[in-house]
């Protein structure tokens, strides 16, 4: 859904560096989310945001931590990041009951 | 941990055929929401269905609810070849958005 985009979409790193996901919407949701695919796991829930001031942890938040810098944007950072954080990771935003999902950004971390 | 498992883990019928996929969860729960993705894409929503409604339908889609068994199935009648695709349960139990998901059933449908 072109109303959420992720950046990058594709992302190689090494051990111990930095990164940074981003995530901008045009719907105007108030609440943000960011997820992990890993195989046969389904999706696990990181963080989530119901407003700017509003940031609360999700089930596997351990090694990321995020941004709300406006309604729009919601960031995913992987402070030194590790191989086993080497996922699929997702943005949504939420309305009446639904959640609105981006492209996804791909990371391998060696 | 995840709330919901979702059997069987993958299927494989013919066009035309109806696939029916299912969904066992741990917990209450406000609602129930079945995703679609196609490979290495964002999830797509295709219906939801609240905690006091035992069956819905849209389209060739059909859910079914039972609280009581902690359970939900997903049925796609005819289906076709671009219905290949994995299908995802996910719950909400506080209806904030804040979605538990199942590990998901691979759906092929074969010419």
């Amino acid at each position: 859904d072109a109303d959420v985009t992720q950046t990058p979409r594709n992302r190689i790193t090494k051990t111990g560096k930095r990164i940074m996901l981003e995530c901008s919407q045009t719907k105007g949701h108030d609440r943000m989310y960011w997820y992990r695919q890993d195989p046969g796991l389904g999706l696990r829930l990181i963080y989530y945001s119901f407003d700017v001031k509003d940031i609360n942890k999700g089930e596997i938040s351990d090694g990321y931590s995020v941004s709300r810098q406006a309604q729009a944007k919601f960031s995913l950072s992987l402070e030194s990041a590790i191989p086993n954080q080497t996922a699929l990771y997702f943005c949504a935003t939420y309305s009446q009951g639904t959640q609105y999902f981006g492209p996804g950004t791909r990371l391998l971390v060696l | 941990s995840q709330q919901g498992e979702e059997d069987p883990q993958a299927l494989s019928i013919q066009e035309g055929e109806n696939a029916t996929m299912n969904c066992s969860y741990k917990t209450s729960i406000n609602n129930l929401q079945w995703y679609r993705q196609n490979s290495g894409r964002g999830l797509v929503h295709l219906i939801l269905i609240r905690s006091n409604e035992r069956e819905k339908h849209s389209g060739r889609l059909r859910v079914t609810l039972d609280t009581s068994k902690k359970s939900s199935s997903l049925l796609i009648t005819a289906s076709r070849a671009a219905d290949t695709a994995s299908y995802f349960c996910a719950t909400d139990a506080s209806n904030t958005g804040k979605l538990i998901f199942g590990q998901g059933t691979t759906l092929q449908v074969k010419p």
